[in-house]
């Protein structure tokens, strides 16, 4: 069974700009997760799609969002971009909804902000 | 607000050695701790989930075990490999009390290196 993909792998935008990142799920699984990593605040939730439903957000600003589609491949978008955005995206998908479950995570998109 | 501490940050050891790595969190209302690893520039690759009425996980070389009462949850490698050498995540699912959902709080991380 494959895995988490996540596209791009790279990216690099300037400020202002807005950018999408996009993840497929394992075949099956229909929650996404979404997290930051960065150097100085660890990894951080973003929010949580189930059956196309934001279910789940963490702490960040409106300039993050995110949809699922009907085959629970999940997109997010960042808009307005500050240097502050530069981290590594991670997604996650799990079979049930919530995160209580096992994740399974992908291998990120690295985004640097010029 | 959930806060999830790990010491050390980083931890070198000769292989072979058994070791253990701390997590610690603020709020004992979880619904489960999760033991994840992570290796450079890749994703995270989950090792052991404990629910929150559990006590102990195993898998292969590795134990985990959660103290919910005092916050505490510590992850055993035994005989350790170079192959083990990764930044190993501890994560707790709780709910937000603002937001009204489940939040995954991680720690920062323990970057382990073990030396052939």
């Amino acid at each position: 069974k494959a895995g988490v993909t996540q596209t791009p792998r790279y990216l690099i935008k300037t400020r202002g700009q807005q950018v999408t990142l996009s993840c497929s799920p394992i075949s099956g699984h229909r929650s996404v997760s979404w997290y930051q990593q960065t150097p100085g605040q660890g990894l951080q939730f973003l929010f949580e799609y189930f059956s196309e439903t934001q279910r789940n957000k963490g702490n960040f600003p409106g300039r993050f969002s995110g949809r699922q589609f009907s085959n629970s491949r999940s997109e997010m978008n960042v808009s307005t971009l500050e240097l502050g955005d530069s981290a590594l995206y991670l997604c996650a998908s799990s079979s049930t909804a919530g995160v209580a479950d096992t994740q399974y995570f992908g291998p990120g998109t690295r985004l640097t902000v010029l | 607000k959930q806060e999830v501490t790990q010491i050390p940050a980083a931890l070198s050891v000769p292989e072979g050695e058994n070791l253990v790595l701390n997590c610690s969190f603020t709020d004992s209302a979880i619904y489960n701790l999760q033991w994840f690893r992570q290796d450079p520039g890749k994703g995270l690759t989950s090792l052991l989930l404990i629910q929150s009425s559990q006590r102990e996980q195993t898998s292969g070389r590795l134990n985990a075990s959660l103290d919910k009462s005092s916050g505490r949850s510590t992850l055993y490698i035994a005989a350790s490999q170079p192959g083990d050498s990764a930044t190993y995540l501890c994560a707790v699912t709780g709910r937000d009390s603002g937001a009204g959902s489940y939040q995954l709080t991680f720690g920062k991380g323990t970057k382990l290196s073990v030396i052939p």
